[in-house]
């Protein structure tokens, strides 16, 4: 079946540390996506790619790194810069741009817990 | 400004009611889609409809409906004889012509809870 998997689903960190989230997608999608959940606080956008080997920022970027080295993955670091990292994230893919109506589909989510 | 506002943060009903969730947005392009997505407790967000800013006919599937009107900004989602399965939060979504449909700008949520 295609789809998106994201892992680990759930990841505990001490402080200081580096830590890397996997996505992977087999729906030949080029655009992929990075989401941050907090409570009351909806989806916040913090990189996206369109096509392999670039990526942009979005509207929290800072504190987070992602490489785009393949089509299929779009992993995202949360670096010991991120002040407060404790949240879910959603990685998502879509259709690129004007090929597509920008409908994202999802994974099923990772959670961070820094201790 | 919010670009998409869903000013109902919580909304908790018995089983059966009809319950709408509101959303307006905002946008400079002509051009643009709207989606409604479902997150139940399991996380994952599922895709509920999306709509062509040209298309203002109203949308019907099963319990679901979808009520759009440009001349408010608005895409409301009603479900009908709620279920304790209605459970979940709730985002609307809106794709721009301008940025080429790259990105969703999604709502802050809304979050349902039907009690039997």
């Amino acid at each position: 079946d295609g789809g998106i998997t994201q892992s680990p689903k759930y990841l505990f960190r001490k402080e200081g540390q580096n830590v890397t989230l996997s996505c992977e997608q087999n729906l030949n999608h080029d655009a992929m996506y990075w989401y941050r959940q907090d409570p009351g606080q909806g989806l916040r956008l913090i990189y996206y790619s369109q096509i392999v080997n670039d990526f942009q920022k979005g509207d929290i970027a800072e504190g987070y790194s992602v490489s785009r080295e393949k089509k299929e993955s779009f992993p995202l670091t949360v670096t010991s810069a991120q002040k407060n990292p404790t949240a879910f994230y959603l990685c998502a893919s879509s259709i690129k741009g004007f090929q597509g109506t920008g409908e994202l589909f999802f994974g099923e989510g990772s959670r961070l817990t820094v201790l | 400004a919010q670009k998409v506002t869903q000013a109902q943060t919580e909304i908790s009903v018995v089983e059966k009611e009809d319950v709408t969730l509101d959303c307006v947005y905002e946008t400079r392009d002509t051009t643009y889609y709207l989606f409604w997505y479902k997150q139940p407790p399991s996380g994952e967000l599922v895709f509920l409809i999306r709509r062509n800013s040209f298309d203002e006919q109203n949308e019907i599937s099963g319990r679901y409906s979808w009520n759009f009107q440009k001349s408010t900004s608005s895409f409301n989602f009603t479900i009908t004889a709620s279920q304790v399965v209605d459970s979940a939060v709730y985002f609307c979504a809106l794709s721009e012509l301008w940025s080429g449909y790259s990105t969703l700008t999604f709502g802050k949520g809304t979050m349902l809870l039907v009690s039997p």
